[in-house]
């Protein structure tokens, strides 16, 4: 069936750089996503690809794509504290469908 | 931007009662609309899909007469969950569809439901 991992903690630096990783197994996927959860709140979409695509790059954020190894990556850069919230990755067979998601990270930023 | 709307968000409940949760697109028509759950430090799991005007699809696992879904009109879905318990206590998001313009998918802010 369809499965989304992901690391379930992630601790750095304010001013470095955050990686979060995820990895899906549908090979059908076609949009992946990243969204935001700060605590007791809903869901903020930070960004989203195209699985014909390998990169995207918005402001401080980036997406990785590896389509053949089904892992996707997001990096913030100059992470600040304000950063700091649970990420989750989710993946779609077509836009506006039903999500599968990840467990989700929780990014620690310390100053 | 669209907006989706979730109403009540914060409720308390005594076990045995039932509690309707409301998911409304401000300004767009949403055909299609997804509840999710979500437990503390988890994921969110998806229960059903919602679409307007037929019955919805529920996820396995979750039972249909436990979690009622209606989808009456094009900006609103309900998730009525009957004869609530202590279990069913959780963070009910839902998730609405702009099929008219990109597709994109708008969550709502999340209903935290405490059964005592």
């Amino acid at each position: 069936g369809e499965d989304v991992e992901q690391s379930l903690f992630l601790s750095v630096r304010e001013g470095d750089s955050s990686v979060i990783n995820c990895t899906y197994t549908d090979s059908s996927s076609t949009y992946l996503y990243w969204y935001k959860q700060e605590p007791g709140a809903g869901l903020q979409l930070l960004t989203y690809i195209f699985s014909n695509m390998d990169m995207k790059q918005d402001q401080r954020l980036t997406v990785l794509l590896n389509k053949k190894d089904k892992h996707l990556s997001l990096r913030i850069a100059d992470t600040q504290t304000g950063d700091s919230a649970i990420y989750f990755c989710a993946e779609s067979a077509n836009q506006g469908g039903k999500l599968i998601f990840g467990q989700g990270t929780e990014l620690s930023v310390k100053p | 931007g669209a907006v989706v709307s979730q109403h009540p968000s914060r409720v308390i409940c005594k076990s045995g009662t039932s509690v309707k949760i409301e998911c409304r697109s401000l300004d767009f028509q949403a055909t299609t609309m997804f509840w999710y759950r979500q437990f503390p430090k988890q994921s969110l799991m998806l229960m059903a899909t919602s679409n307007e005007g037929s019955k919805a699809t529920y996820e396995q696992g979750v039972e249909k007469d436990k979690f009622l879904i209606n989808h009456a009109s094009l900006t609103l879905s309900t998730l009525t969950v009957t004869s609530a318990h202590p279990e069913d206590s959780s963070f009910y998001i839902c998730s609405a569809s702009n099929r008219k313009e990109s597709g994109e998918l708008f969550f709502g802010e999340g209903s935290r439901l405490t059964v005592l």
